[in-house]
C-alpha cells in the first residue's frame, strides 16, 4: 500500500491550490479516503472524507465552502481543490485510507504529506 | 463536536519504563477510539483501534484500554523507537472526526 501526495507549495492568501494523492498496492475504488492536515508544530485536524463511490462527502467546518474533495477511481487518485486560501490553512496535508468495513473512519494508511504555505 | 483531551502533554521517561497515556472524551464514544504514533517528519501510524485492538504489525507492548469517556494507552516497556508523539482519535458522532492534542513521550 502506498499513498503519494503532491501539489503543495507556496500560495498567496485568497489563492488556490489542487492537491493530489496517488494510490497503489490496493483496490483504490473499494476504499473511503480522507484528507487530514497538520499545521506547523500542531496536532492533527481532519479536513474531508469521500466514500469509495462518491456517495458521501463531508468537510470540516473550517474548510466548508472553500475546499472540494474528489476522486478518480480510474486513475487511483484522490484530490483536494483548495480555494480562497487563508494563512490558517498553512499545514502539511496527508491523504489517509479508511480500512474496509469501517463506515466511520479510522486511518490505516497515510501518505507522507505535502506542505502548503499560505503567505504573501 | 466531541472534544478529546490528552494528558499529560509531555511524558519524560527512560527506555524500559512503563508509559501511561490518557485520553478523555467530552461525551461517551463507546469504544470508538484509535491511537496513532507520529515521529518527527513522518506520517502518523495506526497503533490501536476500537480502544483495545492492535493494528497489524504493532508489538504487544502497546496496549489500549477503556470505554465510554476514559481511555488509556500503555506501553509496557519503552523501546528507543517508541519516543514519539501519540494522538487519540474518535469516530463516533461524526463528522467531524476529532483528534486529541497529543502526548509527547520524550527521553528523560
Amino acid at each position: 500500500v502506498q499513498l503519494v501526495e503532491s501539489g503543495g507549495g507556496l500560495v498567496k492568501p485568497g489563492g488556490s491550490l489542487r492537491l493530489s494523492c496517488t494510490a497503489s498496492g490496493f483496490t483504490f475504488y473499494s476504499y473511503n479516503m480522507n484528507w487530514i492536515r497538520q499545521a506547523p508544530g500542531r496536532g492533527l485536524e481532519w479536513v474531508s472524507f469521500i466514500s469509495n463511490n462518491d456517495d458521501y462527502i463531508y468537510y470540516a467546518d473550517s474548510v466548508k465552502g472553500r475546499f472540494t474533495i474528489s476522486r478518480d477511481n480510474a486513475k487511483n487518485s484522490l484530490y483536494l481543490q483548495m480555494d480562497s486560501l487563508r494563512a490558517e490553512d498553512t499545514a502539511v496535508y496527508f491523504c489517509a485510507r479508511v480500512p474496509t468495513g469501517y463506515g466511520t473512519p479510522i486511518f490505516d494508511y497515510w501518505g507522507q504529506g505535502t506542505p502548503v504555505t499560505v503567505s504573501s | 463536536e466531541i472534544v478529546l483531551t490528552q494528558s499529560p502533554a509531555t511524558l519524560s521517561l527512560s527506555p524500559g519504563d512503563r508509559a501511561t497515556l490518557s485520553c478523555r472524551a467530552s461525551q461517551s464514544i463507546s469504544n470508538y477510539l484509535a491511537w496513532y504514533q507520529q515521529k518527527p517528519g513522518q506520517a502518523p501510524r495506526l497503533l490501536i483501534y476500537d480502544a483495545s485492538n492492535r493494528a497489524t504489525g504493532i508489538p504487544a507492548r502497546f496496549r489500549g484500554s477503556g470505554s465510554g469517556t476514559d481511555f488509556t494507552l500503555t506501553i509496557s516497556s519503552l523501546e528507543p523507537e517508541d519516543f514519539a508523539v501519540y494522538y487519540c482519535q474518535q469516530r463516533t458522532n461524526w463528522p467531524p472526526v476529532t483528534f486529541g492534542g497529543g502526548t509527547k513521550v520524550e527521553i528523560k
